[in-house]
C-alpha cells in the first residue's frame, strides 16, 4: 500500500526567510510525487512534481522540492517565503506505472508573518 | 486554460435525500476521480473511474454511493441516502488523455452539508 506523511500539522515562518515543509513517503516501486496547494474554500491546486530525472524540481510560485530516495522523502522548499503563500499544502504519491490513486497526506498548514 | 467545473458549489439537503454532485473534466483526459474532505482536513480518495467503468475505490464508497458518465461530458457522483458524516467537499479531478504527464486536475468543489 501507497502512504504519505507530513510530519507538521503547521509551520511558521517569517517573510522573506527560507521555508521547508515535509513530506515522506512509502509506495513499492518507484514513486510520482506531487504537491498541491489549497487556499481558503479552493480546489486543490497543483505546485509540482517529481516523475523522473533531476531530483531537484521546480513548480509554480517559486517552490521546489528534492527527491531523496535513500530518505523517501520529497520536502518541499521555498528561498524567500512571501504572506501571500499562507495557504494548506498537501505531498501526494502515486505508483509510476498505470493511472492508479493519488494518495495525499494529511496537509500542512503553512503560515508567514510580515 | 482548460479546467474541471463543478456545480453545485453549495448544497445543503436533509438526511435521507439522494443528492447528485456534477463535474465537467477537461475534455481530452480519460480517467476520473472523486475525493472528499471533511473541514479542511485530510483529502480521502473515493474512487477513481475509466472506458466506463469503476477502475478503484476506497472502502468509503459503499452501495450509497454511485458515479456515472452519462453523456461523454459530465461525470456525476450519487449519494443515495445522506448521512450526517456525508458532510464534506468533494472534489472532483481528471487525468490522463494525450497530454497526460501524471497530475490530477482539480475542480473547485461542492460543499455539502447534510442537516
Amino acid at each position: 500500500a501507497q502512504s504519505v506523511a507530513q510530519p507538521e500539522d503547521q509551520v511558521n515562518v517569517a517573510e522573506g526567510n527560507p521555508l521547508t515543509v515535509k513530506c515522506t513517503y512509502s509506495v513499492s516501486g518507484n514513486p510520482y510525487l506531487f504537491w498541491y496547494v489549497q487556499y481558503p474554500n479552493r480546489g486543490l491546486q497543483f505546485l509540482l512534481k517529481y516523475i523522473t530525472g533531476d531530483n531537484l524540481v521546480k513548480g509554480s510560485y517559486g517552490f521546489e522540492a528534492e527527491f531523496n530516495k535513500s530518505q523517501t522523502s520529497f520536502h518541499l522548499k521555498k528561498p524567500s517565503a512571501l504572506v501571500s503563500a499562507s495557504a494548506l499544502y498537501f505531498c501526494a504519491v502515486r505508483f509510476r506505472s498505470g493511472y492508479s490513486t493519488l494518495t495525499f497526506g494529511k496537509g500542512t498548514m503553512l503560515l508567514v508573518s510580515p | 486554460e482548460p479546467e474541471v467545473t463543478q456545480t453545485p458549489s453549495h448544497q445543503v439537503t436533509q438526511m435521507g435525500q439522494e443528492v447528485i454532485l456534477r463535474c465537467v473534466p477537461i475534455s481530452n483526459h480519460l480517467y476520473f476521480y472523486w475525493y472528499r474532505q471533511i473541514l479542511g482536513q485530510k483529502v480521502e480518495f473515493l474512487v477513481s473511474f475509466y472506458n466506463n467503468e469503476i477502475s478503484e475505490k476506497s472502502e468509503i464508497f459503499d452501495d450509497q454511493f454511485s458515479v456515472e458518465r452519462p453523456d461523454g461530458s459530465n461525470f456525476t457522483l450519487k449519494i443515495r441516502s445522506t448521512k450526517l458524516e456525508d458532510s464534506a467537499m468533494y472534489f472532483c479531478a481528471s487525468s490522463g488523455g494525450g497530454t497526460n504527464t501524471g497530475e490530477l486536475f482539480f475542480g473547485e468543489g461542492s460543499r455539502l452539508t447534510v442537516l
